[in-house]
């Protein structure tokens, strides 16, 4: 079946501009993760959705950085003013549940470039 | 704060040859803990867990972890590697939190397989 779904796949950018990414969980996951990937790095959490709302923001790493689920399916990542460190992969994962037996579901990943 | 260190960036093998993937955490209390794979251009999937119950856990394509928690430890293990395996490798810890999906990485080592 379809996995997670994360688009675009490479996105460059100029310093300051602002920019989206999109993720498209499996269908029926109801939790969605945002995490970060910098280069010789594991992924960073930076966000999860439980349905419509962010049950848990705390790895945002400031407020340029937002994030909306609003139907509870797609989500979308914002960054504003973008920053050359905020160049990374930027990761989306879905799973049914927030219970232990709920594995996640990677997408591939969106490849910010902040040039 | 937690922490989830990975002691090999890179390790090199033969086929056929056993390895061993070095994993530590900094936690006290109650954890849940992962390793994920991601294969050249695939997405990061899971490996294998550990939640409670027997220490030893077995996951997918012959690779086993052993939990140890006086050593605070989560080694992965596979006796004979292929070529196959050539991917990179993370240990993740889930700590103090019910949600499972909200995890802290290691910075994973990449594993290359010679043919």
């Amino acid at each position: 079946g379809a996995g997670v779904s994360q688009t675009p796949s490479n996105k460059v950018t100029e310093k300051g501009k602002y920019v989206e990414l999109r993720c498209d969980p499996i269908s029926g996951h109801t939790a969605l993760y945002w995490y970060r990937q910098s280069l010789g790095q594991g992924p960073e959490f930076l966000i999860y959705f439980q349905g419509t709302g962010a049950a848990d923001d705390s790895g945002l790493p400031n407020d340029r950085f937002f994030a909306v689920r609003p139907e509870g399916s797609v989500s979308t990542l914002k960054i504003q003013r973008t920053e050359r460190g905020d160049s990374a992969v930027y990761l989306c994962a879905s799973s049914l549940g927030l219970s232990y037996n709920s594995p996640l579901h990677f997408g591939n990943g969106t490849r910010l470039t902040v040039t | 704060a937690q922490s989830v260190s990975q002691h090999n960036h890179h390790v090199i093998l033969s086929e056929a040859a056993s390895l061993e993937l070095g994993c530590n955490y900094s936690y006290g209390g109650t954890v849940n803990l992962f390793w994920y794979v991601q294969y050249p251009g695939q997405h990061l999937q899971l490996l294998l867990k550990y939640f409670s119950g027997d220490p030893l856990v077995k996951g997918i394509k012959g690779f086993e972890a052993e939990f140890i928690k006086s050593k605070f430890s989560f080694n992965l293990r596979k006796p004979s590697v292929q070529w196959s395996d050539t991917a990179e490798y993370f240990c993740a810890v889930n700590a103090g939190s019910s949600n499972t999906g909200k995890l802290i990485f290691g910075q994973g080592t990449t594993l290359q397989v010679k043919p």
